[in-house]
């Protein structure tokens, strides 16, 4: 149990397009959802809390016009990363806080996202 | 803030060592997990560990809240248990949001 997804694994976009990545929940319902962002050899930074059916908060120096959330339902969670440029290149990683449950996070696979 | 810092950040073993990965935290917190970062970038959990002691197989971890650290040990150590250990604590009571360790990078030699 607690599986989560992520969608796509990795892309490679060019400078100035816009991407999404897609978060899921497979088997639980998720009160609360995380992105975060990794970079070669750092360790995990949060980016953003995401609650179902309210805005995401942004953690401080991150662009919320930028770094788009949704959370449309109790099961997906969604980035968009708009106007990608070189240095937004990483790894994002997505976790998931069970309804219900504790503060357990799960996390899914993450996305390693290129810029060229 | 909550200031996370882990130790050794870097490790080599032989197959078969055991080792101790420490989890010093600067102030107080309500949760704490241990992860595995494998060399693919999964994050697959370890513990879920506030305080006490737990085991799974060869691995285990114990908290001590009251002095602010959490240690992780790996018994028998295999070539599959290499790559970066993050322990995460809960930033402030109730947010949920976890501030992540500096990590331990492990290699295991056959």
């Amino acid at each position: 149990g607690a599986v989560v997804s992520q969608h796509p694994s990795r892309v490679i976009c060019k400078s100035g397009t816009s991407v999404k990545i897609e978060c899921r929940s497979l088997d639980f319902q998720a009160t609360t959802m995380f992105w975060y962002r990794q970079f070669p050899k750092q360790s995990l930074m949060l980016m953003a809390t995401s609650n179902e059916g309210s805005k995401a908060t942004y953690e401080q120096g991150v662009e919320k016009d930028k770094f788009l959330i949704n959370h449309a339902s109790l099961t997906l969670s969604t980035l968009t990363v708009t106007s990608a440029h070189p240095e937004d290149s990483s790894f994002y990683i997505c976790s998931a806080r069970e309804r219900l449950a504790g503060a357990e996070q799960y996390f899914g696979p993450g996305t390693r996202l290129t810029v060229t | 803030g909550i200031q996370v810092e882990q130790s050794p950040p870097d490790l080599i073993l032989q197959e078969g060592a055991n080792s101790t990965l420490r989890c010093n935290f600067s102030d107080s917190v309500n949760n704490l997990q241990w992860f595995h970062q494998n060399p693919w970038g999964q994050l697959i959990n370890l513990f879920y560990i506030p305080s006490g002691t737990k085991q799974n197989g060869r691995l285990s971890a114990t908290t001590v809240a009251t002095e602010r650290y959490s240690l992780l040990y790996i018994s028998s150590s295999q070539t599959t248990d290499s790559g970066v250990y993050f322990c995460a604590v809960e930033r402030a009571s109730g947010t949920y949001k976890y501030i992540f360790g500096t990590g331990t990078r492990l290699k295991v030699l056959a």
